[in-house]
């Protein structure tokens, strides 16, 4: 069973421009997740999603970051404009559903310079 | 605020020894705890889980002990090895939206075991 597929890896822009990652869930996973990972801290749930509907963004800032979920499969990050404090790995996961177990991608990691 | 506090921030031991890292956490609405192990390059994954209905849960050789009245959770790795170095996370979530429903972590603990 392949993992959950994040783009790009690494990502270094200037502060004030804009950046997207990409996730691909694992197949038939139903809920979705984007977290935000500081360097030396534990993952901070950014938004959750039930298929192609938000079921908690209350993390997410959303006066910069933007988020969806197109046909309940693939789902897109968006930060614009970056800040300094948004370097961090963005890690995307996937569960069948709302119980079973998380699986974590790899991670995008965005250097803010 | 929702918190998971996890202590050590780092911990070294030797090949053989017992590792063990606490957690505690304030809001009494948790009740799905899981420890994650994060490799470096690599997201986390689950490791091992414990609802409050039982103060232990073992799986090989990781045992998490839970203290609902002190609302504190712990992991202890015996005969630890050091393909075992990583960051271990702690984490809470309410179960009444599903056991990933806002899932909370603590800042992590990194794990290294000597030769």
């Amino acid at each position: 069973e392949a993992g959950v597929a994040q783009s790009p890896r690494y990502k270094i822009i200037e502060k004030r421009q804009s950046v997207a990652f990409w996730c691909n869930p694992i197949s038939g996973h139903a809920t979705l997740y984007w977290y935000q990972q500081i360097l030396g801290q534990g993952p901070k749930l950014l938004i959750q999603f039930q298929n192609n509907g938000v079921v908690d963004d209350s993390q997410l800032p959303k006066d910069r970051f933007s988020a969806e979920r197109l046909k309940g499969v693939d789902s897109t990050l968006k930060i614009q404009p970056a800040k300094l404090e948004d370097s961090a790995v963005y890690l995307c996961a996937s569960s069948r559903d709302r119980v079973n177990t998380i699986y974590f991608g790899e991670g995008s990691w965005l250097t803010v310079v | 605020q929702q918190q998971v506090k996890q202590s050590p921030q780092s911990l070294i031991v030797q090949k053989g020894g017992i590792s063990i890292i606490n957690c505690a956490y304030e809001n009494t609405a948790f009740d799905y705890f899981p420890w994650y192990q994060q490799f470096p390059g690599k997201g986390p994954a689950l490791l091992i889980a414990i609802r409050p209905d039982v103060s232990e849960k073992k799986e090989g050789r990781f045992t998490i002990s839970f203290n609902k009245s002190a609302k504190q959770f712990s992991l202890h790795i015996m005969d630890s090895q050091p393909g075992d170095s990583a960051t271990y996370f702690c984490a809470a979530s309410m179960g009444s939206g599903g056991s990933n429903y806002k899932l909370t972590f603590g800042k992590g603990t990194l794990l290294t075991v000597n030769p």
